[in-house]
Formats: structure tokens, C-alpha cells, sequence
């Protein structure tokens, strides 16, 4: 079935320091790609998505790619900011045989920002 | 736009016992999906309402059953309750899920 994997966190950067977060995934057909945020005591909210190979998307700063080839969809940011600090969930989506969007989740990288 | 709202936010309950949890998904979505989420992980899909109807189910026991009423909001009932429920229940609406989901801040279910 299908499948994320993330990088194991928690990542601990500095104040505008370069943040990359990995993610690759495993799946059949060709699924629709999502970074998502969870700040602490909320739910996730969606950052960026890309729906067909190279695809960039981006969001206040984050960027992601959708790699074919290399079936990845790391996260980026030039500068990261304190406020950035959250767990980051990658995330797929492809159409199920009923018709619908399930997204798959990883388990989420923790990112902790120090001034 | 007062996004998806899920309630209670915080809940105990103890083993053996049944609980429903409650989401009002955004407007205009029609469509949605409970998680399941325990801590340090990421979400797990339990199933997803749409017309009223379950579309899909994911690897859950039949202890978690829901409901979707004509004004698409949805309830999660779960029976029986193990101390292994314990997790931070998720509901997520879209108007086709391509796009992505919004989710609710989820509430947060304690067994002992």
C-alpha cells in the first residue's frame, strides 16, 4: 500500500538558519503531495501541495518539489523563523478504488527554533 | 469562515465505557474524514463520510462506527473503549480531497 517516510526529528535549527525536512514516499499510480503543519494544541493545517511531477509548491517561504524520478518531496526554507517551530507531516494522496482522496500520512518531523 | 470545529476538546472516559465525538466541517465541504492520532505519530485514517454515506474505511475495528447527518456534519462513536483509544481524534473536511484537507483542532480522548 501506499507509504511516507520522513526524517526523524526533532530537527534544531537557529534563527535563519536553512531548513530541509526529507520525506519520500511509495505509492501506485501517481498521487498528489502535501506538506502539512501541526502547531502545538491544534490540528494540522495544510502548507503547500504539488499534484503532478515537478511540480514546485510553496507557502510562506516553504518550498517543496515533487521528484519522480527520485520519489521525494523534501521541504525547504531559506530562513527559518522561531515561529516556524512545529511538526511537520508529509503527506500523499491518491484515488481510492470507491472514488475518493485518503491522504497518507508520515509520522511527522518535530522542528525547534532557537533565537 | 469559522473553519472545521470539532467538539468536546477534551474528554475523559473510563475502559468499558462509549464515547461521541462531534464535527462541524467547513462550509461548503461536504465531505469528511476522521483521524486518529496518538502521540508522537502521525494521523491514521478511520473513515470518511460522504453523502451521508461511509465511502472508505481504514484498518479500524467495528467499535469505531460514525455518522454523517444531511448537514454534513459528522459524529465518531466509539464503543468499548480501550485504554489504547487514547489519542487526539482528528476530523478533516474538503469538498473533493484532491486539494487537500482542513482539519479541526481535534479532541483530545483519555481512557483510564
Amino acid at each position: 500500500g501506499d507509504s511516507v517516510t520522513q526524517m526523524e526529528g526533532p530537527v534544531t535549527l537557529s534563527e535563519e538558519a536553512f531548513l530541509t525536512i526529507n520525506c519520500t514516499y511509495t505509492a501506485t499510480g501517481y498521487p498528489s503531495l502535501f506538506w502539512y503543519v501541526q502547531y502545538p494544541g491544534e490540528g494540522l493545517q495544510l502548507l503547500l501541495k504539488a499534484t503532478k511531477a515537478d511540480d514546485k509548491g510553496s507557502n510562506k517561504g516553504f518550498e517543496a518539489t515533487y521528484r519522480k524520478e527520485t520519489t521525494s518531496f523534501h521541504l525547504e526554507k531559506g530562513s527559518v523563523q522561531v515561529s516556524d517551530s512545529a511538526v511537520y507531516f508529509c503527506a500523499l494522496t491518491s484515488v481510492t478504488s470507491g472514488g475518493s482522496y485518503i491522504p497518507t500520512f508520515g509520522r511527522g518531523t518535530s522542528l525547534i527554533v532557537h533565537p | 469562515d469559522a473553519g472545521v470545529t470539532q467538539s468536546p476538546t477534551h474528554l475523559i472516559k473510563t475502559r468499558g465505557q462509549q464515547v461521541t465525538l462531534r464535527c462541524s466541517p467547513k462550509s461548503g465541504h461536504d465531505t469528511v474524514s476522521w483521524y486518529q492520532q496518538a502521540l508522537g505519530q502521525g494521523p491514521q485514517f478511520i473513515f470518511q463520510y460522504y453523502e451521508e454515506e461511509e465511502r472508505q474505511r481504514g484498518n479500524f475495528p467495528d467499535r469505531f462506527s460514525g455518522h454523517q447527518f444531511p448537514n454534513y456534519s459528522s459524529e465518531l462513536n466509539v464503543n468499548a473503549l480501550l485504554l489504547g483509544d487514547s489519542a487526539l481524534y482528528l476530523c478533516a473536511s474538503s469538498p473533493t480531497g484532491f486539494d487537500g484537507y482542513t482539519f479541526g483542532s481535534g479532541t483530545r480522548l483519555t481512557v483510564v
